[in-house]
């Protein structure tokens, strides 16, 4: 089992609809957790940390964090072109490194 | 306030030869860390040093490849004897102490050829 497991996509929504993202961890112990975004040959951009459960919000974005199921989603609203990128969900480990997950591939159609 | 700064942003080598990547976290960080990133692929964690220690080298490869991060300059990954699949999106981060959001610098591009 993978320490953060996210689905490949890509996933594609419409300009303007809700983009829904997600990610699942193995470690319990993990206390801290980031969403990032990657434009193709760029490098990653912090978007979103959390570290309690519930939803923290910002702006266009939501981040939900589900201690219990191991469960982290970003939630994009009003999606526009200019959010298509690879989505990069980060959880903490031991020695407070970021462990990454492969990334979730958004495609927002104008 | 400068980003993380790494240098070069593209590097080429021939098999055989040694690649030496520099990193200078942003001010106030004194927490640097580097990962790789194949095409496709997700970032792999390879190593965590503050200033002259090593605290977590659990994703290095156990040869080739060493990292320093020294009292005053930046922090370098050094991988010896390079080979083709060393190509490869290096990047590095930095974060303050008591802060866990890590900020990335541009990366390099390694090339082996």
């Amino acid at each position: 089992q993978k320490e953060v497991e996210q689905n490949s996509g890509p996933l594609s929504v419409p300009e303007g609809a809700i983009a829904s993202l997600n990610c699942t961890y193995s470690d319990r112990g993990s206390q801290s957790f980031f969403w990032y975004r990657q434009y193709s040959g760029k490098s990653p951009e912090l978007i979103m940390f959390i570290y309690s459960n519930g939803d923290k919000e910002d702006g266009r974005f939501t981040a939900q964090l589900n201690k219990a199921s191991q469960y982290v989603s970003l939630l994009i609203r009003d999606s526009q072109p200019s959010d298509s990128a690879t989505y990069l969900c980060a959880v903490n480990g031991a020695t407070n490194k970021l462990i990454f997950g492969t990334g979730t591939l958004l495609a927002v159609q104008p | 306030n400068a980003g993380v700064m790494q240098n070069p942003r593209h590097l080429v080598r021939r098999r055989g030869q040694e690649a030496r990547l520099r990193c200078s976290p942003m001010k106030g960080h004194s927490h640097v860390y580097w990962y790789r990133q194949l095409p496709e692929e997700g970032l792999k964690f390879m190593v965590y040093l503050q200033k002259e220690n090593i605290i977590d080298e659990s994703g290095m490869p156990k040869e080739r490849f060493s990292a320093e991060f020294p009292k005053e300059g930046p922090s370098i990954l050094r991988i010896q004897q390079v080979v083709r699949g060393d190509s490869a999106a290096y990047f590095c981060a930095s974060s303050r102490p008591e802060d866990s959001p890590l900020h990335f610098g541009n990366g390099t591009r390694l090339t082996v050829t």
